[in-house]
């Protein structure tokens, strides 16, 4: 079993949409969730992190981590052409010698369309 | 968050030649780096941590011989691929944590392109 499960889409909505993208992990240890956003050829950057059970709100977007359930999910509110990128979710694992490393879902490609 | 740099942004050479891709932290000093590599729609795989003033930590099945990590300043490491061949043609990303460790700020990459 791999300890991340990300739907790779590729996920294609009408401009203005609700986008639900959504991971789960196997292993309970995981301590920071992170959501990165990564477009064409770049490096992925940061959107969200958080470190609890519940929602997170950040503008258009909002993470939300179900720790009994080992899900995490980021929505993203008025979607807009310039979300169209690929989608990461992240988690840090535990202590000891991978202290600080992340393990990445595979990414989901999302095309927001005017 | 922390400003990471990478050069070359891209980069073609010959099967056998090798490669050096530097990555600075332009914000913070940043004792600990990660190497991650990224085949075209796959996810980032961690390489290994450079550690500033230390060897390296490679994961497991990354040859620690071909992929040469040196992190001589607390904003510059720098990966080698030695005796590039075209199986080593990817996208090469490098991150630090800005000082702390919750969370890890990405460069922009650098594609590497082996004939």
């Amino acid at each position: 079993q791999k300890e991340v499960e990300q739907d790779p889409g590729p996920l294609s909505v009408p401009e203005g949409a609700i986008v639900s993208l959504n991971c789960t992990y196997s292993n309970s240890a995981f301590q920071y969730f992170m959501w990165y956003r990564q477009y064409s050829r770049k490096g992925p950057e940061l959107l969200m992190y958080t470190y609890s059970s519940g929602n997170k709100e950040d503008g258009r977007f909002t993470a939300q981590v179900d720790k009994s359930s080992k899900y995490i999910s980021l929505f993203i509110r008025d979607s807009q052409p310039s979300d169209s990128a690929t989608y990461l979710c992240a988690f840090r694992r535990p202590g000891g010698t991978s202290y600080g490393k992340l393990t990445f879902g595979q990414g989901t490609i999302l095309t927001v369309h005017p | 968050g922390a400003v990471v740099s990478q050069h070359p942004s891209r980069v073609i050479c010959k099967s056998g030649t090798s490669v050096k891709i530097e990555c600075r932290s332009l914000d913070f000093q940043a004792t600990t780096m990660f190497w991650y590599r990224q085949f075209p729609k796959q996810s980032l795989m961690l390489m290994a941590t450079s550690n500033e003033g230390s060897k390296a930590t490679y994961e497991q099945g990354v040859e620690k011989d071909k992929f040469l990590i040196n992190h001589a300043s607390l904003t510059l490491s720098t990966l080698t691929v030695t005796s590039a061949h075209p199986e080593d043609s990817s996208f090469y990303i490098c991150s630090e944590s800005g000082g702390g460790t919750d969370t890890q700020y990405f460069g922009p990459g650098t594609r590497l392109t082996v004939l």
